[in-house]
């Protein structure tokens, strides 16, 4: 499969503890990318990772890469209600259209 | 405006019927994406167009779909004879050429298909 596959596909937490998803994946790839989807909207992106770094922070947001693993981890910390929404991966290859995961629903519970 | 449009928001229709959806991107961006999204499933990419190059339909789930994109700039993708399995949200997004990759999307349009 050219997708990345997200885990775990939901989950649940209270509102200021830290969230964890991650991503796995199969091919190579040049970038790696998050993006969020709040309920029937359409997807923004969050953050990308070059397949030659290890690790990036955006405000709450770290993002790690492994690619020996080909795995990615997206962590949320002091989780909102707010930030509850579906989180996808999207693996980037030269020459080839963004691909995503199926996602994972988090919720956060205020 | 500044941002991906798409129309119409939502869209229903009867079996067999055609539709057409519209995409206008970023002004600039060179490269557009169509991708459908079943409930609560992730993105199915569908169609791509960069720059001047041949689109890749690689994603097209059938004959019954085609996109094109004029001038470089609007997107329509039109599906025949629409069954009720075609129901979906359909995605564009856009992005710069040479750039990191990061796809700005539409909100998207919703096909019921009656």
């Amino acid at each position: 499969s050219q997708q990345g596959e997200e885990d775990p596909q939901a989950l649940s937490i209270q509102e200021g503890e830290n969230a964890t998803m991650n991503c796995s994946y199969k091919t190579s790839i040049n970038n790696l990318q998050w993006y969020r989807q709040n309920s029937g909207r359409g997807l923004v992106h969050l953050i990308l990772i070059r397949s030659n770094e290890r690790e990036k922070h955006s405000g709450r947001l770290r993002v790690t890469l492994d690619t020996s693993k080909k795995s990615s981890s997206l962590l949320i910390t002091a989780s909102r209600a707010a930030d509850t929404a579906s989180y996808f991966c999207a693996l980037r290859r030269e020459g080839t259209p963004l691909v995503f995961g199926k996602g994972t629903r988090l919720s956060v519970i205020a | 405006g500044a941002g991906v449009s798409q129309s119409p928001s939502n869209k229903v229709t009867e079996k067999g019927k055609d539709v057409e959806l519209r995409c206008d991107p970023i002004s600039g961006h060179t490269a557009l994406y169509w991708y459908r999204q079943s409930l609560g499933q992730g993105l199915e990419f569908l169609i791509y167009f960069q720059g001047n190059s041949a689109p890749d339909k690689s994603g097209l789930p059938s004959d019954r779909f085609s996109a094109e994109r004029t001038g470089g700039s609007v997107s329509t993708l039109t599906i025949q004879r629409t069954q009720q399995e075609d129901s979906a949200v359909y995605l564009c997004a856009s992005s710069q050429l040479g750039a990191t990759g990061e796809l700005f999307f539409g909100e998207g349009s919703r096909l019921t298909v009656l």
